[in-house]
């Protein structure tokens, strides 16, 4: 099944704790993304990824690293997390970059950083 | 800057009835224009999209929307609404050469039986 898969798909940490959220599709697809979702501001993009080894930054890329060294996977790391990176944070893929092509989105994973 | 609009933050419709969710987008061309849906505890998942050429786009699930150039809007309609299509709806423009997508704040749908 195509498919993207995010874990953990809960978490609760403490500040100042690093921390990975990882990333996968099965879809042998080009461009990866991170979004975190927050009520009242909808989704905001973090990174980008248009292929191995290319990322670029988003519109809220502080306080957090990517690296995309597989085609298929593409971590999101929080080296030290604080309060205002508790969020739904969502992966999604697509063929190639979008527009044009349809982003899949992963189940997102809840973060509570304390 | 691009931007999207979603007026109503939360709508209350009772099963069976219409359904009209707004969408306002700012942007300097033509866009590409999509609506997700996000069901309790799930990702997102494409209903439908404009690229171009027929103003009316159907969509899965029975859903349709409407380009309106002169409106700068691309509300998404279902003419008989399903229990189960309470759920976080996202409106978002796509910007060409920029390789992103930007989102609204989403409408959240409640339906009654």
């Amino acid at each position: 099944e195509a498919q993207v898969t995010q874990n953990p798909r809960y978490l609760i940490t403490v500040t100042g704790k690093k921390l990975t959220v990882t990333c996968s599709q099965n879809m042998n697809h080009e461009y990866m993304s991170w979004y975190r979702q927050d009520p009242g501001l909808g989704l905001r993009q973090i990174y980008y990824s248009m292929n191995v080894e290319v990322t670029d930054k988003g519109d809220v890329p502080e306080g957090y690293k990517v690296s995309r060294k597989e085609k298929r996977n593409f971590p999101l790391i929080l080296e030290s997390p604080s309060p205002n990176q508790t969020s739904l944070y969502f992966c999604a893929s697509s063929l190639a970059g979008p527009p044009a092509y349809e982003q899949y989105f992963g189940p997102g994973t809840r973060l509570t950083v304390t | 800057a691009q931007s999207v609009t979603q007026p109503d933050i939360h709508i209350t419709v009772s099963e069976g009835a219409s359904l009209e969710l707004r969408c306002n987008y700012s942007y300097g061309a033509t866009p590409y224009l999509f609506w997700y849906v996000q069901s309790p505890g799930q990702g997102l998942q494409l209903l439908l999209k404009y690229f171009s050429g027929d103003t009316l786009v159907q969509g899965i699930k029975g859903f349709e929307a409407e380009f309106k150039r002169s409106q700068s809007s691309f509300n998404l309609r279902k003419p008989s609404v399903h229990w189960s299509d309470a759920a976080e709806y996202f409106c978002a423009v796509g910007v060409y050469y920029t390789d992103k997508l930007i989102f609204g704040t989403g409408t959240r749908l409640q339906v009654f039986p």
